[in-house]
């Protein structure tokens, strides 16, 4: 089993409210990831958890909160938001995150929209 | 530095007739590389893989990519285009290397198949 799930589906907001995005993964994997993309571009890197620990930020806005609660989860929490954070919200895991090139698998993603 | 060109933002082909999808990368470290297909709407689904071992690979759905370092391509082929195989195509390197904490994929721009019946 490859899947990646993701919840929810899409989400609407308003620049005031706070949200959650879900990803959830059980091949076992220790590296989880989350990526941004907008439209007719290739996915941003946002954050990088390897063994439930943050390893990489990629100078995300602070309105972007990542949370990994445990191997298997992963949460994307988000506060104030400005309408150009509207994309598609992509979480992938990998098998450890280490140097070592890993195939990385993706979920079908949460497509945000901030009004 | 590491980079990836996909030569053509967009390809059109006929049904049955064949796909080449172009894609040359830059990497100073020796790399590994990745094909990924987009439906819309969708997330990324990997099509295939090279991690130094064979230079041909075949990958799902009739696809195959040839890694040819002298001249640093990684080309996407199939046979036959069947409309489904409509959808936005990633090439991506990634690499083994103290600056690539976490494997980091770099991507190219994409490159948008559509199928014409």
């Amino acid at each position: 089993d490859t899947e990646v799930t993701q919840t929810p589906k899409h989400l609407v907001m308003g620049m005031t409210n706070k949200k959650s995005l879900k990803c959830e993964q059980h091949m076992g994997h220790r590296a989880m990831y989350w990526y941004k993309q907008k439209a007719k571009k290739p996915p941003e890197l946002m954050f990088v958890y390897s063994y439930e620990k943050l390893s990489i930020n990629e100078s995300v806005p602070s309105r972007f909160s990542p949370e990994c609660p445990n191997s298997s989860l992963l949460n994307l929490h988000l506060h104030a938001l400005q309408p150009e954070d509207s994309a598609l919200y992509l979480c992938a895991s990998s098998r450890s995150g280490d140097r070592v090139p890993e195939t990385q698998y993706f979920g079908p993603g949460t497509r945000l929209l901030v009004l | 530095a590491q980079s990836v060109t996909q030569l053509d933002s967009h390809v059109s082909v006929s049904e049955g007739t064949p796909v080449l999808l172009r894609c040359n990368y830059s990497s100073s470290y020796s790399p590994s590389l990745f094909w990924y297909v987009q439906h819309p709407n969708k997330g990324l689904q990997l099509l295939l893989k090279y991690t130094s071992a064979a230079t041909l690979v075949k990958g799902i759905n009739g696809f195959e990519a040839e890694f040819k370092k002298s001249e640093t391509s990684f080309h996407l082929t199939k046979p036959s285009a069947h409309m489904s195989d409509a959808a936005e195509y990633f090439c991506v390197v990634s690499f083994s290397s103290i600056y690539n904490q976490g494997g980091k994929l770099i991507f190219g721009q994409g490159t948008e198949l559509s199928v014409k019946p």
